[in-house]
């Protein structure tokens, strides 16, 4: 049984360049969650989606981030013009539904320089 | 203020000793409450889950939620140094999880 996967696992990226991270899910949770963390912080929510459905966005996803789940299975989330303050880790995780376990991948971590 | 409040630590405590780790939360509406363990640029990985108040038994960790207080606790029996990780408490507001800063805690041999 493989967990929720993240790719890639570390992306060093130039200011104003855009990254793209991939996370594939455990097989059969319909839902999917991203969340940035910080040093130091706890994961703070982004983005969430019920199958193909994104159903909650946070005011944290500026204009720059866009997070797509096309078929419902894996997700992306995209960054564009990435500022220093995008250096983050980003961690996609994923859940049967309400009330259930939500399990969290290896996360992505971005350095902007 | 913020939603979930955690002390950061660091804590560091001896092989064997029992740790306390708290959180407190604003929100009375708040039901479902969690305690992630999180070792070194790793994923968070959910150590315990309760609903409502009372305690939750499982191995050496013990869970407790006073909701009346808005206070809940996460208490370690006979620590060992594998147990040095951060630890995040979360509240499940609408389907999304809202976590604490983490308390980041060392056990030493």
């Amino acid at each position: 049984d493989t967990g929720v996967s993240q790719d890639p696992r570390h992306k060093i990226t130039k200011r104003g360049q855009n990254v793209t991270f991939r996370c594939d899910p455990i097989s059969e949770h319909n839902r999917l969650y991203w969340y940035r963390q910080t040093l130091g912080q706890g994961p703070e929510f982004l983005t969430y989606f019920q199958n193909e459905a994104q159903l909650e966005k946070s005011r944290l996803l500026s204009d720059r981030f866009s997070a797509e789940r096309p078929k419902g299975s894996f997700s992306t989330l995209e960054i564009q013009r990435t500022e220093q303050g995008d250096s983050a880790m980003y961690l996609c995780a994923s859940s049967l539904g309400t009330g259930n376990t939500i399990y969290f991948g290896e996360g992505s971590w971005l350095t902007v320089v | 203020q913020k939603e979930v409040e955690q002390d950061p630590g660091p804590l560091s405590v001896p092989e064997g000793a029992i740790v306390s780790l708290n959180c407190t939360y604003s929100n009375s509406a708040f039901q479902y409450f969690m305690w992630y363990r999180q070792y070194s640029r790793k994923g968070p990985e959910l150590l315990m889950y309760t609903y409502s108040s009372g305690n939750k038994e499982d191995g050496r960790f013990t869970a407790q939620v006073d909701k009346s207080s808005k206070y809940i606790s996460l208490f370690i029996r006979d620590s060992q140094p594998s147990d040095s990780a951060t630890y995040l408490c979360a509240t499940d507001n609408t389907d999304k999880l809202i976590f604490g800063t983490g308390t980041r805690l060392q056990v030493f041999p």
